[in-house]
């Protein structure tokens, strides 16, 4: 069974342009979440899917982040424009139920410069 | 405010003995708590969770030990072996099942 991946591994981009993260989950898992870790502080919530519907994006940081999961399938988190400020490691997990184990993807590293 | 806190930024033991992963938490309200380990460019992976109604799970090499009046659990490793290296972090799901997590604490087993 495929894990959780997410593409693209790395990204450097210019503050002010535009960035799509992308996360599929292990197949069949209704929630999706996703994740950040800035500059090696703890791992913060940012939103959390149960199929295509946003659950939770009480951790939006701000209106430039936008998260689609259209289909119920894979999910995107854009950013746009970016800032400096938005570097960091950006996690996807998903879980089958709220109750279960979330198995996270390997992250999208992004540095904005 | 931090929920969730590792106090130790790094640890070293040497192969063999046993290393203790330390976290506290001020929620008392959290049901389970789990620890998630860490290797460089890769994402969190599960290791090992235990259940507020208990005070200590065991799988393999790997304890965990919580005490709820202290709010405090521990991930105990014996032996501790070479692959242990890593960063771990304690984390514990809110009333939403988002998993609230500590900053991690990078383990160092020297040989």
């Amino acid at each position: 069974e495929a894990g959780v991946t997410q593409f693209p591994s790395h990204s450097v981009i210019e503050k002010g342009q535009t960035v799509t993260l992308r996360c599929d989950p292990i197949s069949g898992h209704d929630n999706l979440y996703w994740y950040r870790r800035v500059m090696g502080k703890e791992i913060k919530f940012l939103l959390h899917f149960v199929k295509e519907s946003k659950q939770d994006e009480s951790g939006m940081p701000n209106n430039r982040f936008l998260a689609e999961r259209t289909g119920g399938t894979y999910s995107t988190l854009k950013v746009q424009p970016a800032e400096l400020e938005d570097s960091g490691v950006y996690f996807c997990a998903s879980s089958q139920t709220l109750q279960e184990t979330q198995y996270f993807g390997p992250g999208t590293r992004l540095l904005v410069l | 405010d931090q929920q969730v806190k590792q106090n130790s930024p790094s640890l070293s033991v040497q192969e063999g003995r046993i290393s203790i992963l330390n976290c506290d938490y001020t929620n008392s309200m959290f049901d389970y708590f789990l620890w998630y380990k860490k290797y460089p460019a890769e994402g969190p992976t599960f290791l090992i969770s235990i259940s507020s109604i208990k005070d200590k799970n065991e799988d393999g090499r790997f304890t965990v030990f919580l005490n709820k009046s202290a709010k405090h659990l521990s991930l105990h490793i014996v032996p501790s072996q070479p692959g242990d290296s890593a960063v771990y972090f304690c984390a514990a799901p809110d009333s939403n099942y988002q998993l609230i997590w500590g900053a991690g604490t990078k383990l160092i087993i020297k040989p």
